[in-house]
């Protein structure tokens, strides 16, 4: 069974700070991988997606992916308390395949 | 360009009755899904259609649900008869489909809350 590990938190990180967010994944086979931010009460918004190793930059975030250790990360520099979210990590098969999902963190940024 | 569009946003309903949501995708996505979330925890998949074939059904609990995506475009989700253990947020996402990379980026909708009292 495909499984997509992450940290529940509440990971409480302060204002202007670099807040990192971790995430593992069991299928090897994995070829897409999607970070998601979740406010209380919303749907998911998709803000950042990585397809081959290394690091990838979009503004204030930064994806990272570790095929090999199976491992996906999300960085957000200079966290805003607007960062405060649920940030959901979820992973496909590749291609047009429904996404399995981690239960989320729970990020603070504290003022 | 305009989101994907759910309707009714909040649904409150008796256990045993029946309930449909509806689903409308981002203009000119191909594949369609549907997702339960429940409190606490990730989306997990209900269905996905390509076009108008649903092509993953695995997950979708078929003594009491079923979908339909009509001409390939909206689509609805019914539960009959719904059971207390229904209650959540059905999510609904599109992408444009075959292609690869950002052609598989799925944007979601805002949900349906439903609650089975």
């Amino acid at each position: 069974q495909k499984e997509v590990e992450q940290n529940s938190g509440p990971l409480s990180v302060p204002e202007g700070a670099i807040a990192s967010l971790n995430c593992t994944y069991s299928d090897r086979v994995s070829q897409s991988f999607f970070w998601y931010r979740q406010y209380s009460g919303k749907s998911p918004e998709l803000i950042m997606s990585i397809y081959s190793n290394g690091d990838k930059e979009d503004g204030r975030f930064t994806a990272q992916l570790n095929k090999a250790s199976q491992y996906v990360s999300l960085l957000i520099r200079d966290s805003q308390p607007s960062d405060s979210a649920t940030y959901l990590c979820a992973v496909n098969g590749g291609g047009a395949d429904g996404l399995t999902f981690g239960k989320g963190t729970h990020l603070i940024i504290q003022p | 360009e305009a989101g994907v569009v759910q309707s009714p946003r909040y649904k409150i309903i008796e256990k045993k009755q029946p309930v449909a949501f509806w689903c409308n995708p981002i203009s000119g996505h191909n594949t369609l899904y549907w997702y339960l979330q429940n409190l606490g925890q990730g989306p997990e998949l209900l269905i996905r259609y390509e076009n108008e074939e649903a092509v993953d059904d695995s997950q979708l609990p078929k003594d009491r649900f079923s979908a339909e995506r009509l001409k390939g475009v909206d689509s609805t989700l019914k539960i009959q008869p719904a059971e207390l253990g229904d209650s959540a947020v059905y999510l609904c996402a599109s992408s444009l489909g075959v292609g690869g990379g950002t052609y598989n980026e799925q944007f979601f909708g805002p949900g349906t809350r439903l609650t089975v009292l």
